[in-house]
Parts: structure tokens; C-alpha cells; sequence
């Protein structure tokens, strides 16, 4: 049964800390998203990458978020110092994309984060 | 003003009703339309989802999408206490194919026995 994996589940941290997310999306899927959920917000997309390269990386406060693949079964997001605002539920999904065909994406469970 | 707007309820319904949620958006590229079901500390899992105008129906669940009014619904006949969740509904422009998506705040739905 393959699925989207994410470490840690919960992260409980102090204020100007570094936060480490991972994920190991499903093998031989090409692209992978890193989306925050907030209950003030909702889901927004931070970034994405297809074969490892960042797409979109729009939705990321620059100054502190980073992201990164350093190969294929792992996806990296890092936050540097970290806030109390950055305090949300981030999760990871990963799909095959497809020209022409609608492509699904499949989400892992989620790190929830809390920033004190 | 957000692309993609949501009741986020909450809605409560006895088993066996009828439940509809809906979603309106204001982009017009958007062709692909979503729906997806989260439980409580669980990512989001597709539903159903959509291309373009028109009905579809997979067993207890039904997805309309009006273009014409930029609106989305999905409709749950025979509701069941195991459809308690949060219904998201989300969105993508063609030239994505789903790629990126736009998100809906999400509708908290409780069924009740």
C-alpha cells in the first residue's frame, strides 16, 4: 500500500528555533507539494518540485522557509528561526504528473507544528 | 476576496439525511474541480473529482459542477456517521492537470446516529 510518509508527526518548539519537515513521497512519483493548513488560512501551497527541481516556491516566506530535494524518496522543509504565525498542520503530497490526464495528488498525514 | 469560497459550517445532519456542500469560485480558467475528504488528524484524500461542466456520481456521492455560475456541489445521499469529516473542495486550471490546486476553507460535517 503505497503512501506519502512525513517526519515528525507532531514538533513542539520555541521561538527561533530551526523546524526540519520530511517526506518520503510515493515511489515514482514525479512531484511533490508542501502545503501549510491553518484554521484561519486553509491549505495553501508553499511549493512545489517536479524531478527535484522547485516550480513554484511563491507561497514561501523566503526569508525563513526553505526547501529542497536531495533526491528522489526525500523532500526537505526548513524553517529558520522559527515564529510563533508559523504554528499550523504542514503536509506533503506527492503525485505523478501526467500531460493531458488530470493528476492526482496523494497526501501524507502531516507534521503539526507548534511554535511557542 | 478568495478564489475558491466555502461554507465552513459546521454542519450537523442525522444518519440518513441528505448532505450538500458547496463551493463558489471567481477564476475562469479553472477546469478541474475536487473534492476531498479529510478526518481529524489526517491529510486529505480525493473523492471525486471532475473535468470541465456537467454530474458524476460514485455510489452515495455526487459532484455537479455549473461553470456558468462558478459554482461546485457535492451531494451525500444515505449520510453515515463514518462521513464525518471536513470536505474540501479544490480546483485547477487546465494547463495544470491538477498540478495546482486551489483550496476551499473546508466544510465541517458531523453525521449523527
Amino acid at each position: 500500500d503505497a503512501r506519502v510518509t512525513q517526519t515528525p508527526r507532531d514538533k513542539v518548539t520555541e521561538m527561533g528555533q530551526e523546524v526540519t519537515m520530511r517526506c518520503q513521497p510515493i515511489l515514482g512519483h514525479n512531484t511533490v507539494f508542501w502545503y501549510r493548513q491553518t484554521m484561519m488560512q486553509g491549505l495553501e501551497l508553499l511549493a512545489y518540485f517536479r524531478n527535484r527541481a522547485p516550480l513554484d516556491d511563491s507561497g514561501m516566506p523566503k526569508d525563513r522557509f526553505s526547501a529542497e530535494m536531495p533526491d528522489a524518496t526525500l523532500a526537505t522543509l526548513k524553517i529558520q528561526p522559527s515564529e510563533p504565525r508559523d504554528s499550523a498542520v504542514y503536509f506533503c503530497a506527492s503525485g505523478l504528473r501526467l500531460a493531458g490526464v488530470y493528476n492526482e495528488q496523494f497526501f501524507g498525514p502531516g507534521t503539526r507544528l507548534t511554535v511557542l | 476576496q478568495k478564489e475558491v469560497e466555502q461554507d465552513p459550517g459546521p454542519l450537523s445532519v442525522p444518519e440518513g439525511a441528505i448532505v450538500s456542500l458547496n463551493c463558489t469560485y471567481s477564476n475562469s480558467a479553472f477546469q478541474y474541480f475536487m473534492w476531498y475528504r479529510q478526518y481529524s488528524r489526517k491529510g486529505p484524500e480525493l473523492l471525486m473529482y471532475t473535468y470541465s461542466s456537467g454530474n458524476k456520481e460514485d455510489g452515495r456521492f455526487t459532484a455537479q459542477v455549473d461553470k456558468s455560475s462558478k459554482y461546485i456541489s457535492l451531494f451525500i445521499r444515505d449520510s453515515q456517521p463514518s462521513d464525518s469529516a471536513t470536505y474540501l473542495c479544490a480546483m485547477s486550471a487546465k494547463e495544470t492537470s491538477g498540478s495546482r490546486l486551489t483550496f476551499g476553507e473546508g466544510t465541517q460535517l458531523t453525521v449523527n446516529p
